[in-house]
C-alpha cells in the first residue's frame, strides 16, 4: 500500500455512458498525475495538477475527458461517452515536490461494454 | 519519446540472473525503474540522476549511460519475489529538484518470471 488510493477499483460501464474516478494522495503531495495503461503497454501520461492548479495535459486526452483537483487534494477522472477504446487501467500517481519518486495508487479498471 | 526496452520477456530459474536495458532515441536525462505485479500499481525501484551513476537495491542495481542514452537495470540471484514487468520512465527534460516537471514517458515494460 502506497498511500495512494483509487475508487472504484473496477468500473463495468456500458458505451455511451459517463464514468468517473477519484484518486486520494498521500496528503502532504502536491503533484498528482493520471496515466492510462493498456494490455502490455506502460502508463501513458493523461494530465498533472500541481495543487489544484492543471498544469499540462496530454493530447491523448481528448475533449470527453476531464480532471479536476479542487483544493489541491482529492482528484476526479471524468469520461464522458464513453468508448470501447476508453478500456483501460487509469492510474493515480503523487509526488512531493521535493522528491523524485511518484506513487502510484492501485488503478481502477475500466471496461467499456 | 518513449524509451525502447529489452528484452520484452525474460524467464529465470531462482538464483540466476538477468538484465533490462531502457534506450531512447533523444536525451536521456534521468531514468526511474518501476516493478509492477500483476494486477497491482507500479512500485518506484530507484532513479538515476546522473550519467554514469549507478544505485543498488538490494540484489537489484542499475547503471545509466547518459551518453550512450540507455540504462540498465541489473537483477542478480534472482528470487520468486522479483515476478513481475519492470518499467523503465524518463523525464522530458532535466529535473530539478522542486521544479515542476514530473511528467515521466514509460517504456512498454519487461515481463520477467522466476521459476523455483
Amino acid at each position: 500500500d502506497t498511500g495512494v488510493s483509487q475508487n472504484p477499483r473496477h468500473k463495468i460501464t456500458k458505451r455511451g455512458q459517463n464514468v468517473t474516478f477519484r484518486c486520494d494522495p498521500i496528503s502532504e503531495h502536491n503533484r498528482l498525475y493520471w496515466y492510462r495503461q493498456t494490455l502490455g503497454q506502460g502508463p501513458e501520461f493523461l494530465t498533472y495538477f500541481q495543487n489544484e492548479a492543471q498544469l499540462e495535459k496530454s493530447r491523448l486526452l481528448s475533449d470527453r475527458f476531464s480532471a479536476e483537483r479542487p483544493k489541491g487534494s482529492f482528484s476526479t477522472l471524468e469520461i464522458q461517452r464513453t468508448e470501447q477504446g476508453d478500456s483501460a487501467m487509469y492510474l493515480c500517481a503523487t509526488k512531493d515536490s521535493l522528491d523524485y519518486e511518484q506513487y502510484f495508487g492501485p488503478g481502477t479498471r475500466l471496461t467499456v461494454t | 519519446q518513449q524509451p525502447v526496452q529489452s528484452p520484452q520477456a525474460v524467464i529465470l530459474r531462482e538464483g540466476e540472473d538477468a538484465v533490462i536495458n531502457c534506450s531512447s532515441s533523444k536525451a536521456l536525462y534521468s531514468v526511474h525503474w518501476y516493478r509492477q505485479k500483476h494486477g497491482e500499481a507500479p512500485v518506484f525501484l530507484m532513479i538515476l540522476l546522473k550519467g554514469g551513476e549507478q544505485k543498488g537495491h538490494e540484489k537489484i542495481s542499475a547503471s545509466f549511460n547518459e551518453k550512450k542514452q540507455q540504462s540498465s537495470l541489473y537483477l542478480t540471484a534472482s528470487q520468486l519475489s522479483y515476478s513481475g514487468t519492470y518499467f523503465c520512465g524518463t523525464p522530458v527534460s532535466r529535473e530539478v529538484r522542486g521544479s515542476t516537471l514530473g511528467r515521466l514517458y514509460f517504456g512498454r515494460g519487461t515481463q520477467l518470471t522466476v521459476w523455483p
